[in-house]
């Protein structure tokens, strides 16, 4: 089944203390995102990449960082996270960008930072 | 820079009343337009999309949208509201390397 993945779904943690969410897709997809979803704001790019290697802040890209190291993997990385990441965030995955591809949403991480 | 902008962060219509979600973009040129769907809890699933193609765009569970270019629109309709469509629907537009979303609007179906 095609499909994008995200661990944890949920996770409470205390500031400061590193933490990875992690996102695979299984579509050999080469564009993945991450999003960030808050109330009244909608969903907010972070990150995003055009493929292996490559990759780009989005909107609100402070306080985070990703890596692609493999083409389907796509971790997103708070080093020392604080209350205000206080978020549900979501990975997606597309065969590209620029000629209107859907993008392939994963099934969300909530993150609650005390 | 593109944006979209949904007029109306709540909209109640009753079960078997026509349901009209606004989306109005901003692009400097001819953009993708996608609507997507968020069920309670559950990520994000694609509905519709205008790839400059037809205007009147045909997507699932009997929603379609129009490409408006004179208004700069992309408004999400359905003939008749189903308790089921009650979910939180969002308009997007990608232009570049990007996907910019709109704020969202959450639908509540009246029995």
């Amino acid at each position: 089944e095609a499909q994008v993945t995200q661990n944890p779904r949920y996770l409470i943690t205390v500031t400061g203390k590193k933490l990875t969410v992690t996102c695979s897709q299984n579509m050999n997809h080469e564009y993945m995102s991450w999003y960030r979803q808050d109330p009244g704001l909608g969903l907010r790019q972070i990150y995003y990449s055009m493929n292996v290697e490559v990759t780009d802040k989005g909107d609100v890209p402070e306080g985070y960082k990703v890596s692609r190291k493999e083409k389907r993997n796509f971790p997103l990385i708070l080093e020392s996270p604080s209350p205000n990441q206080t978020s549900l965030y979501f990975c997606a995955s597309s065969a590209g960008i620029g000629y209107g591809e859907t993008q392939y949403f994963g099934p969300g991480t909530r993150l609650l930072v005390l | 820079a593109q944006s979209v902008t949904q007029l109306g962060s709540h909209v109640s219509v009753s079960e078997g009343a026509l349901v009209l979600l606004r989306c109005n973009y901003s692009s400097s040129v001819p953009p993708y337009l996608f609507w997507y769907v968020q069920y309670p809890n559950q990520g994000l699933q694609l509905l519709l999309k205008y790839t400059s193609a037809a205007t009147l765009v045909k997507g699932i569970n009997g929603f379609e949208a129009e490409f408006k270019k004179s208004e700069t629109s992309f408004h999400l309709t359905k003939p008749s509201a189903h308790m089921s469509d009650a979910a939180e629907y969002f308009c997007a537009v990608s232009a570049g390397n990007q996907f910019y979303f709109g704020t969202g609007t959450s639908l509540t179906v009246i029995p």
